[in-house]
């Protein structure tokens, strides 16, 4: 059964750094395109980066240069590190499987960050 | 970036009722569309993968269909449960985007 589970959010002040994991189980992270989505309270869904199985990389303008994805493959594991947070940062970060293409996706439960003073 | 319009972006309706939600594409994207249903303070849940292939477990009520830029996303007879906010996410492109959502609230 594939299973994502995200940690590492929490309360963190402006221009700060976080690093939010996501744990996969029942398939190989490095096999397959992994994203990270956010969600702002109250707003809808955002795409924030995704790392193919080659290990290209890519990000949203709104945080590019400030958060970088990574994986390790001995743990079969997702990151996100985020630095230089800012309020507009403040979501629900969720990772998930297969965004692309034409298979189906897989999401986490989801990991809260908020940002502020 | 491909951006996605749904509309309407809310809607009231019935137990029963047959609903449909559209989206819109900036520019072809071939048949690399889900669609997902989220309940508040929920993960988005995936209904339809490749327009109109329905995702192991989702009922039969929900149907996708559209090519290119034009989606729709229907449920034929609206339950309880269905009640929700919905979106669409183009897979087509390296820079995902998602619709704005579509509410679908009760009547």
């Amino acid at each position: 059964e594939v299973q994502l589970v995200e940690t590492g959010g929490g309360l963190i002040q402006p221009g700060g750094s976080l690093r939010l994991s996501c744990a996969a189980s029942g398939f190989t992270v490095s096999s397959n395109y992994m994203s990270w989505v956010r969600q702002a309270p109250g707003k809808g869904l955002e795409w924030v980066s995704v790392i193919y199985s080659g290990g290209t990389t890519y990000y949203a303008d709104s945080v590019k240069g400030r958060f970088t994805i990574s994986r390790d493959n001995s743990k079969n594991t997702l990151y996100l590190q985020m630095n230089s947070l800012r309020a507009e940062d403040t979501a629900v970060y969720y990772c998930a499987r297969n965004l692309y293409g034409g298979d189906p996706s897989y999401w986490g439960q989801g990991t809260l960050v908020t940002v502020s003073s | 970036d491909i951006q996605m319009t749904q509309s309407p972006s809310s809607l009231s309706a019935s137990v029963g009722d047959r609903v449909t939600i559209t989206c819109r594409a900036s520019e072809s994207i071939s048949s690399y569309l889900k669609w997902y249903q989220q309940k508040p303070g929920k993960a988005p849940n995936l209904l339809i993968y490749a327009a109109s292939n329905l995702q192991s477990g989702v009922p039969s009520r929900f149907s996708g269909s559209g090519s290119g830029t034009d989606f729709t996303l229907t449920i034929s007879s609206l339950q309880p449960e269905d009640f929700a906010t919905y979106y669409c996410q183009q897979s087509y492109s390296t820079l995902s985007t998602f619709g704005q959502g579509t509410k679908v609230e009760i009547k």
